[in-house]
Protein backbone atom coordinates (compact mmCIF):
# COMPACT_ATOMS: atom_id res chain seq x y z
CA UNK A 1 0.00 0.00 0.00
CA UNK A 2 1.75 3.33 -1.08
CA UNK A 3 1.66 6.26 1.52
CA UNK A 4 2.03 9.37 0.33
CA UNK A 5 3.76 10.43 -2.77
CA UNK A 6 5.13 13.94 -3.52
CA UNK A 7 7.23 14.91 -6.36
CA UNK A 8 10.19 16.32 -6.92
CA UNK A 9 12.08 15.81 -4.01
CA UNK A 10 14.54 18.11 -4.41
CA UNK A 11 14.76 21.45 -6.57
CA UNK A 12 16.11 24.73 -7.39
CA UNK A 13 14.70 27.72 -8.32
CA UNK A 14 15.45 31.88 -8.73
CA UNK A 15 13.71 34.42 -7.00
CA UNK A 16 10.65 35.51 -9.57
CA UNK A 17 10.49 32.08 -10.71
CA UNK A 18 7.69 29.94 -10.76
CA UNK A 19 7.30 26.24 -9.33
CA UNK A 20 4.89 23.33 -9.24
CA UNK A 21 4.71 20.53 -6.63
CA UNK A 22 2.62 17.54 -6.66
CA UNK A 23 1.11 14.91 -4.28
CA UNK A 24 -0.53 11.33 -4.85
CA UNK A 25 -2.22 10.95 -1.72
CA UNK A 26 -2.37 7.44 0.52
CA UNK A 27 -4.90 4.54 -1.37
CA UNK A 28 -8.31 5.41 0.20
CA UNK A 29 -7.55 8.92 1.27
CA UNK A 30 -9.65 11.68 -0.57
CA UNK A 31 -8.44 15.07 1.27
CA UNK A 32 -4.77 16.71 0.67
CA UNK A 33 -2.94 19.33 3.05
CA UNK A 34 -0.15 21.37 2.02
CA UNK A 35 2.18 22.53 4.93
CA UNK A 36 5.11 24.30 4.21
CA UNK A 37 7.94 23.21 6.64
CA UNK A 38 10.76 26.24 7.44
CA UNK A 39 13.95 24.77 8.58
CA UNK A 40 14.46 24.17 12.34
CA UNK A 41 10.22 24.82 12.25
CA UNK A 42 7.23 23.18 12.97
CA UNK A 43 5.07 22.68 10.00
CA UNK A 44 2.53 25.45 8.91
CA UNK A 45 -0.40 24.57 6.75
CA UNK A 46 -0.87 26.32 4.02
CA UNK A 47 -4.34 24.93 2.30
CA UNK A 48 -6.72 22.08 2.31
CA UNK A 49 -8.65 20.33 -0.87
CA UNK A 50 -11.69 18.00 -0.74
CA UNK A 51 -13.60 17.07 -3.28
CA UNK A 52 -11.69 19.39 -5.66
CA UNK A 53 -11.93 22.47 -3.69
CA UNK A 54 -10.32 24.69 -1.54
CA UNK A 55 -12.05 24.27 2.03
CA UNK A 56 -9.20 25.70 4.04
CA UNK A 57 -6.62 28.23 4.19
CA UNK A 58 -3.28 29.04 6.23
CA UNK A 59 -2.10 32.60 5.99
CA UNK A 60 -0.17 32.85 3.15
CA UNK A 61 -0.79 35.09 0.47
CA UNK A 62 -2.09 34.50 -2.80
CA UNK A 63 1.35 33.56 -4.50
CA UNK A 64 0.01 30.11 -3.17
CA UNK A 65 -2.26 28.48 -4.66
CA UNK A 66 -3.29 24.69 -5.46
CA UNK A 67 -5.46 21.97 -7.29
CA UNK A 68 -7.03 19.09 -6.46
CA UNK A 69 -7.84 16.18 -9.69
CA UNK A 70 -10.33 14.05 -9.80
CA UNK A 71 -8.05 11.13 -8.71
CA UNK A 72 -7.50 13.05 -5.61
CA UNK A 73 -4.25 14.15 -6.46
CA UNK A 74 -3.06 17.60 -5.95
CA UNK A 75 -0.64 20.68 -6.64
CA UNK A 76 1.28 23.09 -5.15
CA UNK A 77 1.60 26.57 -7.02
CA UNK A 78 3.91 29.11 -5.66
CA UNK A 79 4.23 32.09 -7.92
CA UNK A 80 6.93 35.00 -8.19
CA UNK A 81 9.06 32.94 -5.90
CA UNK A 82 10.87 34.64 -3.20
CA UNK A 83 14.23 33.66 -0.79
CA UNK A 84 11.76 33.19 1.95
CA UNK A 85 9.96 30.17 0.11
CA UNK A 86 13.03 28.63 0.59
CA UNK A 87 11.46 25.31 2.38
CA UNK A 88 10.48 21.82 2.71
CA UNK A 89 7.06 21.81 1.68
CA UNK A 90 4.92 18.50 2.85
CA UNK A 91 2.07 16.83 1.26
CA UNK A 92 -0.76 15.49 3.92
CA UNK A 93 -3.43 13.01 2.94
CA UNK A 94 -6.60 11.70 5.15
CA UNK A 95 -9.54 10.56 4.81
CA UNK A 96 -12.00 12.77 5.04
CA UNK A 97 -12.23 16.47 5.80
CA UNK A 98 -12.21 15.51 10.06
CA UNK A 99 -10.83 11.97 10.45
CA UNK A 100 -7.56 13.78 12.23
CA UNK A 101 -5.02 11.40 11.35
CA UNK A 102 -2.90 12.74 8.92
CA UNK A 103 -0.70 10.59 6.83
CA UNK A 104 2.42 13.07 5.63
CA UNK A 105 4.96 12.36 2.55
CA UNK A 106 8.10 12.45 2.85
CA UNK A 107 8.10 16.51 1.10
CA UNK A 108 9.92 18.32 -1.36
CA UNK A 109 12.77 20.49 -0.55
CA UNK A 110 12.54 23.79 -2.54
CA UNK A 111 15.49 26.28 -2.65
CA UNK A 112 15.20 29.95 -3.89
CA UNK A 113 18.64 31.65 -4.75
CA UNK B 1 0.68 34.46 17.20
CA UNK B 2 1.74 31.01 17.73
CA UNK B 3 -0.96 28.86 18.65
CA UNK B 4 0.78 26.00 20.35
CA UNK B 5 4.01 26.27 22.33
CA UNK B 6 6.41 23.62 22.47
CA UNK B 7 9.25 23.23 24.79
CA UNK B 8 12.30 22.41 25.10
CA UNK B 9 13.47 22.96 21.69
CA UNK B 10 16.77 20.12 22.63
CA UNK B 11 16.57 17.36 24.58
CA UNK B 12 19.65 14.99 25.90
CA UNK B 13 18.43 11.46 27.51
CA UNK B 14 20.45 8.58 28.18
CA UNK B 15 19.39 4.73 27.39
CA UNK B 16 16.67 4.13 29.64
CA UNK B 17 15.43 6.92 30.99
CA UNK B 18 12.41 9.31 30.42
CA UNK B 19 12.37 11.82 27.64
CA UNK B 20 9.30 14.62 28.36
CA UNK B 21 8.08 17.69 26.00
CA UNK B 22 5.60 20.12 27.02
CA UNK B 23 3.03 21.54 24.96
CA UNK B 24 0.95 24.63 25.66
CA UNK B 25 -2.18 26.21 23.49
CA UNK B 26 -4.67 28.78 24.29
CA UNK B 27 -7.61 27.60 21.57
CA UNK B 28 -10.44 26.19 23.44
CA UNK B 29 -11.72 24.69 20.19
CA UNK B 30 -8.77 22.61 19.40
CA UNK B 31 -10.32 19.17 19.98
CA UNK B 32 -7.74 16.58 18.99
CA UNK B 33 -3.85 16.26 20.08
CA UNK B 34 -1.32 14.64 17.87
CA UNK B 35 2.00 14.17 18.26
CA UNK B 36 4.44 13.58 15.27
CA UNK B 37 8.15 12.09 14.86
CA UNK B 38 10.01 13.05 11.85
CA UNK B 39 13.13 11.95 11.15
CA UNK B 40 16.16 14.08 9.23
CA UNK B 41 15.22 13.80 5.61
CA UNK B 42 11.43 12.51 6.04
CA UNK B 43 8.14 13.59 6.71
CA UNK B 44 6.57 13.35 10.24
CA UNK B 45 4.76 10.34 10.84
CA UNK B 46 2.19 10.29 13.77
CA UNK B 47 2.74 8.49 16.58
CA UNK B 48 -0.13 8.90 18.80
CA UNK B 49 -3.26 11.37 19.97
CA UNK B 50 -5.32 11.89 22.28
CA UNK B 51 -8.91 13.54 22.72
CA UNK B 52 -9.73 16.32 25.36
CA UNK B 53 -12.19 14.14 26.78
CA UNK B 54 -9.14 11.86 27.96
CA UNK B 55 -6.78 12.65 30.59
CA UNK B 56 -4.10 10.02 29.35
CA UNK B 57 -3.07 7.78 26.36
CA UNK B 58 -0.50 5.14 26.26
CA UNK B 59 0.60 3.53 23.74
CA UNK B 60 3.92 1.14 24.42
CA UNK B 61 6.34 2.86 25.57
CA UNK B 62 4.69 6.61 24.57
CA UNK B 63 2.28 8.19 27.22
CA UNK B 64 0.55 11.51 26.51
CA UNK B 65 -1.02 13.39 29.52
CA UNK B 66 -3.65 15.93 28.88
CA UNK B 67 -4.55 18.75 31.43
CA UNK B 68 -7.88 20.52 29.88
CA UNK B 69 -7.69 22.82 32.40
CA UNK B 70 -4.39 24.16 31.81
CA UNK B 71 -4.43 24.04 28.66
CA UNK B 72 -1.18 21.70 28.42
CA UNK B 73 -0.32 18.49 27.17
CA UNK B 74 2.88 16.53 26.92
CA UNK B 75 4.55 13.53 25.67
CA UNK B 76 6.22 11.00 27.82
CA UNK B 77 8.40 8.23 26.47
CA UNK B 78 9.51 5.73 28.53
CA UNK B 79 12.73 3.19 28.29
CA UNK B 80 14.17 6.19 25.94
CA UNK B 81 16.32 4.24 23.36
CA UNK B 82 18.98 5.47 20.47
CA UNK B 83 16.17 4.74 18.05
CA UNK B 84 13.63 6.97 19.55
CA UNK B 85 16.33 10.13 18.33
CA UNK B 86 14.42 12.26 16.39
CA UNK B 87 12.38 15.94 16.35
CA UNK B 88 9.13 16.00 18.01
CA UNK B 89 6.31 17.83 17.17
CA UNK B 90 2.95 18.49 18.98
CA UNK B 91 0.43 19.61 17.33
CA UNK B 92 -3.40 20.67 17.26
CA UNK B 93 -6.55 20.17 15.60
CA UNK B 94 -9.03 23.32 15.00
CA UNK B 95 -12.47 21.85 15.51
CA UNK B 96 -14.37 20.15 12.63
CA UNK B 97 -11.54 20.22 10.09
CA UNK B 98 -8.54 18.62 9.90
CA UNK B 99 -6.25 22.09 9.72
CA UNK B 100 -3.69 21.51 12.21
CA UNK B 101 -1.14 24.11 14.17
CA UNK B 102 1.98 22.68 15.06
CA UNK B 103 4.29 23.46 17.89
CA UNK B 104 8.27 24.29 16.57
CA UNK B 105 9.94 21.11 17.77
CA UNK B 106 11.87 19.16 19.89
CA UNK B 107 15.36 17.38 18.84
CA UNK B 108 15.68 14.47 20.93
CA UNK B 109 19.18 12.98 21.45
CA UNK B 110 19.18 9.60 23.30
CA UNK B 111 23.25 8.72 24.47
CA UNK B 112 23.61 4.94 24.43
Amino acid sequence: DAGVTQSPTHLIKTRGQQVTLRCSPKSGHDTVSWYQQALGQGPQFIFQYYEEEERQRGNFPDRFSGHQFPNYSSELNVNALLLGDSALYLCASSAGLNTGELFFGEGSRLTVL
Amino acid sequence: QQQVKQSPQSLIVQKGGISIINCAYENTAFDYFPWYQQFPGKGPALLIAIRPDVSEKKEGRFTISFNKSAKQFSLHIMDSQPGDSATYFCAARASNFNKFYFGSGTKLNVKP
